[in-house]
């Protein structure tokens, strides 16, 4: 089953403009990641949050994690059109050898020039 | 440091015919590998998850004989998708977790590009 679920599910900005993306999930979690993916290609690792962590700065990106209401949400600042892609967030359950994750449905964002 | 890669990017083949997707750890060794599907415009699904050495664990829907997993060596695993039919048509995607990198402390899996599948 879905457990990540992100909103909204497209969103098109002017270049320069902040992004917003939220992802809401239903079970506790151990950490909460998002994750890039350009057209037909792989997914790249944006950033990592855990459980104990409420908010983690990485470049342009910024990400919340509020555990009591079982959302995340990555902040895109300065965007460009080079940041046009789909973006995933991922939760994993537990760590350790048995972690897996459970993807979002995505959204795509579109930076325009 | 951390690249995965995967093997062939793309391949088309008839209805009925197995097709193998490898994926290579490339500087580190993968004790665990994921493989996902995704359709267009969708989200990555879970198939199976492979430790070295170890049969693959199989989400559930997923069909065992269908789609083989082998998981041989730290640093390889393939995905077998035997009598293939159109609707196994879709992008398939590996992702290893390891060790051997500064960053496997994070417990992060690292992506490969995908494999396109298409099958007439």
């Amino acid at each position: 089953s879905q457990q990540g679920e992100e909103d909204p599910q497209a969103l098109s900005i002017q270049e320069g403009e902040n992004a917003t993306m939220n992802c809401s999930y239903k079970t506790s979690i151990n950490n909460l990641q998002w994750y890039r993916q350009n057209s037909g290609r792989g997914l790249v690792h944006l950033i990592l949050i855990r459980s104990n962590e409420r908010e983690k700065h990485s470049g342009r990106l910024r990400v919340t994690l509020d555990t009591s209401k079982k959302s995340s949400s990555l902040l895109i600042t300065a965007s460009r059109a080079a940041d046009t892609a789909s973006y995933f967030c991922a939760t994993a359950l537990q760590t350790g050898a048995n972690s897996k994750l459970t993807f979002g449905k995505g959204i795509t964002l579109s930076v325009r020039p | 440091g951390a690249v995965v890669s995967q093997h062939p990017s793309r391949v088309i083949c008839k209805s009925g015919t197995s097709v193998k997707i490898e994926c290579r750890s490339l500087d580190f060794q993968a004790t665990t590998m994921f493989w996902y599907r995704q359709f267009p415009k969708q989200s990555l699904m879970l198939m199976a998850t492979s430790n070295e050495g170890s049969k693959a664990t199989y989400e559930q829907g997923v069909e065992k004989d269908k789609f083989l997993i082998n998981h041989a060596s730290l640093t390889l695993s393939t995905l077998t998708v035997t009598s293939a039919h159109p609707e196994d048509s879709s992008f398939y995607i590996c992702s290893a977790r390891g060790q051997g990198s500064p960053r496997m402390g994070n417990n992060e899996q690292f992506f490969g590009p995908g494999t396109r599948l298409t099958v007439l």
